[in-house]
């Protein structure tokens, strides 16, 4: 079925460097790529719409500096984020668009814990 | 904007009916999904529906759609522990756009 695949599910990083987090779509070709960060106990906040060769669509109170995506296949989409601080740790989570047979939705990674110390 | 809304807890008896209500503002939703989230894990689609549809049932879930109303309804028969997560609804305009979802509801499954 369709697989997204989320690496890493868990860093921590010293305030001031920069993590990547990476989307790879397994078994099919994912032309959108969304990112959300989501809080403890929280719902999803979708940060970014990622397409394929273009510039990632950023939403309202995203610093897209900070959030650093890029999307140069259709199967990787990446998301770094730069001189990170305490307070960007959280949930990160991507998602894609997939028909599975007669079955549609959203393929979720399995989400990466960002801890900033 | 859109906006999702769910009530936060639920709690049943093992072996009891779970019933999980969601409602949505915007009147363009074409797409209504019901996600389960474990702790620490990323979403899991457990079903959608088509906003032409009034029900989908799928082997123990049973999703009800009033369009008119505006709310989404997930049964769950015969509730087992393993069944205890969070469950968020979502939806969206069209099959490759964002989704709105709501603040998720926390299923507590009691032996």
């Amino acid at each position: 079925g369709a697989v997204v695949s989320q690496h890493p599910s868990w860093v921590i990083c010293k305030s001031g460097t920069s993590v990547k987090i990476e989307c790879r779509s397994l078994d099919f070709q994912a032309t959108t790529m969304f990112w959300y960060r989501q809080f403890p106990k929280q719902s999803l906040m979708l940060m970014a719409t990622s397409n394929e060769g273009s510039k990632a669509t950023y939403e309202q109170g995203v610093e897209k500096d900070k959030f650093l995506i890029n999307h140069a296949s259709l199967t990787l989409s990446t998301l770094t984020v730069t001189s990170a601080h305490p307070e960007d740790s959280s949930f990160y989570i991507c998602s894609a668009s997939a028909w599975e047979g007669l079955n549609y939705g959203y393929t979720f990674g399995s989400g990466t814990r960002l801890t900033v110390v | 904007g859109e906006d999702v809304e769910q009530s936060l807890f639920l709690s049943v008896r093992e072996g009891d009916s779970s019933v999980i209500n969601c409602t949505y503002t915007d009147s363009s939703s074409t797409y209504l999904y019901w996600y389960k989230q474990e702790p620490g894990a990323g979403l899991q689609l457990l079903t959608y529906i088509f906003s032409n549809m009034d029900m989908k049932q799928d082997q123990r879930l049973t999703v009800l759609l009033n369009k008119k109303d505006k709310h989404l309804s997930l049964r769950i028969a015969d509730t087992q522990t393993g069944d205890s997560a969070i469950y968020f609804c979502a939806e969206s305009e069209t099959n490759a756009g964002k989704s709105t979802f709501g603040d998720g509801t926390t299923l507590t499954v009691k032996p």
